[in-house]
């Protein structure tokens, strides 16, 4: 079975800029989340999307936004880019949304904002 | 609110001496704990999780923690190094409520490196 696929693996976009990013999950996984790592606060939890709703969403401002698809698969959008949203961002999915499902993370997508 | 806490962001051990690292967790519920692997360059990887079946568990690339409620620690141990193992790892934690269990909160992270 094929793993947790996000694409880019690496994006450098201009302060300003939007950017989308793309997660294709396990097959069968409904469960999407997100997160971004950085040097300086580590990982963060973004937000869970389940059968295309945002289940949970963590401590970022609005300029970060989702959405899943009814193939389970996930876009998060960051608008207005600036520089501290350089990070690798992490996409996990799991086979549902109760927390005793381990979640199974992608390579992850390097953005570097210029 | 649940957190986690890792003792020490490096540790350096010979190849072939124990591995120990160190994980301690605060959650309001009974907790799920992971520990995750992270390579350079790459995504994390599930080396073994607890969901209170048995306190002593057992991973991949020969690595287990054991879940000790009374001192609130998942630590994560290996009997023998290998230089392959160099790399960070990530204790992790999930609280068992339906709804807002659905993020995972990672400690700072311990960069395990292993010389000859």
């Amino acid at each position: 079975k094929a793993g947790v696929t996000q694409t880019p693996r690496y994006l450098i976009k201009t302060r300003g800029q939007q950017v989308t990013l793309s997660c294709s999950p396990i097959s069968g996984h409904r469960s999407v989340s997100w997160y971004q790592q950085t040097p300086g606060q580590g990982l963060q939890f973004l937000f869970e999307y389940f059968s295309e709703t945002q289940r949970n969403k963590g401590n970022f401002p609005g300029r970060f936004s989702g959405r899943q698809f009814s193939n389970s698969r996930s876009e998060m959008n960051v608008s207005t880019l600036e520089l501290g949203d350089s990070a690798l961002y992490l996409c996990a999915s799991r086979h549902s949304d109760r927390s005793v499902y381990e979640q199974y993370f992608g390579p992850g997508t390097r953005l570097t904002v210029t | 609110a649940q957190s986690v806490t890792q003792l020490g962001s490096h540790v350096s051990v010979s190849e072939g001496a124990l591995v120990l690292l160190r994980c301690n967790y605060s959650s309001s519920v009974p907790p799920y704990l992971f520990w995750y692997v992270q390579y350079p360059n790459q995504g994390l990887q599930l080396l073994l999780k607890y969901t209170s079946a048995a306190t002593l568990v057992k991973g991949i690339n020969g690595f287990e923690a054991e879940f000790k409620k009374s001192e609130t620690s998942f630590h994560l141990t290996k009997p023998s190094a290998h230089m392959s193992d160099a790399a960070e790892y990530f204790c992790a934690v999930s609280e068992s409520v339906s709804g807002t269990a659905s993020k995972l909160t990672f400690g700072t992270g311990t960069r395990l490196q292993v010389t000859l």
